[in-house]
């Protein structure tokens, strides 16, 4: 069973940082591009990055850009993001997803999200 | 960089109703990555379309995509309690605003 599991999010202040993780197994880990999507409270869905089965391809929404990193550990099957110079808007519910046929395919497994608050 | 619009921002039907949800691109795009998710409070979304017309594993065949270029349409032929949520089209990296169908 294909199962992704989020954590590291919480409460931070307008410019600090934080590091989300995601966990993945029931699947062979190392042959699927993964996505980090977002969800402001009450707001829809917006895409923040993608990065490929290898780590070799990278792309993240401008509104992240500069700010926030994606990485990958295949022998680990995890999926990270490094987010620094943290901002209120960057305040919603993270989650990882992985693309199902290739880099940008829609997401047939979704983890269940993990909080993410930036306030003083 | 492409929109997408979705219509209507809620649509207030009864169980047993048909549902017609509109999602409209900025420019033509790809079907084969024209996606339709469900989404309901508090869970992560549900991929139910792919390709703009193929069902994903396990979605119940009330759900039906269609529609090409820029004009694509997601229809649920007989509303069952569970199918109130939220519903997004998708596009590569863009996601549109979502229409919420609620119970009238």
């Amino acid at each position: 069973e294909v199962q992704l599991l989020e954590s590291g999010g919480g409460l931070v202040k307008p410019g600090g940082s934080l590091r989300l993780s995601c966990a993945a197994s029931g699947f062979d880990f190392s042959t699927y591009s993964m996505n980090w999507v977002r969800q402001a409270p009450g707001k829809g869905l917006e895409w923040v990055s993608s990065i490929s089965a290898t780590g070799r391809h990278i792309d993240y929404a401008d509104s992240v850009k500069g700010r926030f990193t994606i990485s990958r550990d295949n022998a680990e099957n995890s999926l990270f993001l490094q987010m620094n110079s943290l901002r209120a808007e960057d305040t919603a519910v993270y989650f990882c997803a992985r693309d199902d046929t290739g880099y940008f395919s829609p997401s047939q497994y979704w983890g269940q999200g993990t909080l993410v608050t930036v306030s003083s | 960089e492409i929109v997408l619009t979705q219509s209507p921002g809620t649509l207030s039907l009864s169980p047993g109703e048909r549902a017609t949800l509109s999602c409209r691109a900025s420019q033509s795009v790809s079907s084969s990555y024209l996606a339709w998710y469900q989404q309901k409070p508090g869970q992560a979304p549900r991929l139910l379309i792919y390709g703009a017309s193929s069902r994903a594993t396990g979605v119940p065949d009330r759900f039906s995509g269609s529609g090409s270029g820029t004009d694509f349409t997601l229809t649920i032929s007989r509303l069952e309690p569970e199918d109130f949520a939220v519903y997004y089209c998708q596009q590569f990296t863009t996601f549109g605003p979502g229409t919420k169908v609620d119970i009238k």
